[in-house]
């Protein structure tokens, strides 16, 4: 069945280290990629998405790249701030009837200064 | 801001009880989807609905219902409630239906059962 399969954390990092999350999808037919990002006490905000093979979605130096034939759409930023600390989703929407995300378990990034 | 507002933020409550939380989605927004956020499942889709019509079903238990009123609002009813039901709940809403529609979400509310 359709599935999201996200990197484990928690990951802590440095402040201006390089972040990258892996995450591949089982999906049923083409679907739409998104990573959504929940900071403390906060509900999920869309940090970026990709609709089609290739595509790069960006967002806030946040980076991820569309890879149909791997099937996975890892996040990564250059030099990440004390403020990305947060918990980032990954999740797709697939084709029928029903356009539900899928998501995966998260992945908490803890930023030290 | 997303535009998708919850009601209450909070709510306490005792097993066997019922519940109702309210979402009210972005302006001219005719989707509206509730999610469940656990420790144990992660987030998980309960139900959508599409300009008052339900249109697909997830993991949502008989206890629970849900409805999209004219005015395109939407109510998640929660009975015979367990202690296993404590989590976040999400709704999110977006313009239409299909793959290349964005979900904006709301703040969630929060629900412990004692």
């Amino acid at each position: 069945g359709d599935s999201v399969t996200q990197m484990e954390g928690p990951v802590t990092l440095s402040e201006e280290a390089f972040l990258t999350i892996n995450c591949t999808y089982t999906a049923t037919g083409y679907p739409s990629l998104f990573w959504y990002v929940q900071y403390p006490g906060e509900g999920l905000q869309l940090l970026l998405k990709a609709t089609k093979a290739d595509d790069k979605g960006s967002n806030k130096g946040f980076e991820a790249t569309y890879r149909k034939e791997t099937t996975s759409f890892h996040l990564e930023k250059g030099s990440v701030q004390v403020s990305d600390s947060a918990v980032y989703f990954c999740a797709f929407v697939s084709g029928g009837s029903n356009y539900k995300l899928t998501f995966g378990k998260g992945t908490l990034l803890t930023v030290n200064p | 801001d997303s535009g998708v507002t919850q009601t209450p933020k909070h709510l306490i409550t005792a097993t066997g009880q019922r519940v109702t939380l309210r979402c009210s989605p972005r302006s001219g927004d005719l989707s509206v989807y509730w999610y469940q956020q656990s420790l144990d499942q992660g987030l998980q889709f309960l139900i959508q609905y599409y300009n008052g019509e339900e249109r697909a079903k997830g993991n949502i238990l008989e206890r629970f219902s849900a409805q999209q009123f004219p005015d395109l609002h939407s109510e998640l009813n929660l009975s015979s409630l367990e202690l296993g039901d404590s989590a976040l709940y999400f709704c999110a809403s977006s313009a239409d239906r299909g793959l290349l529609e964005t979900q904006y979400f709301g703040p969630g509310t929060r629900l412990l059962v004692l």
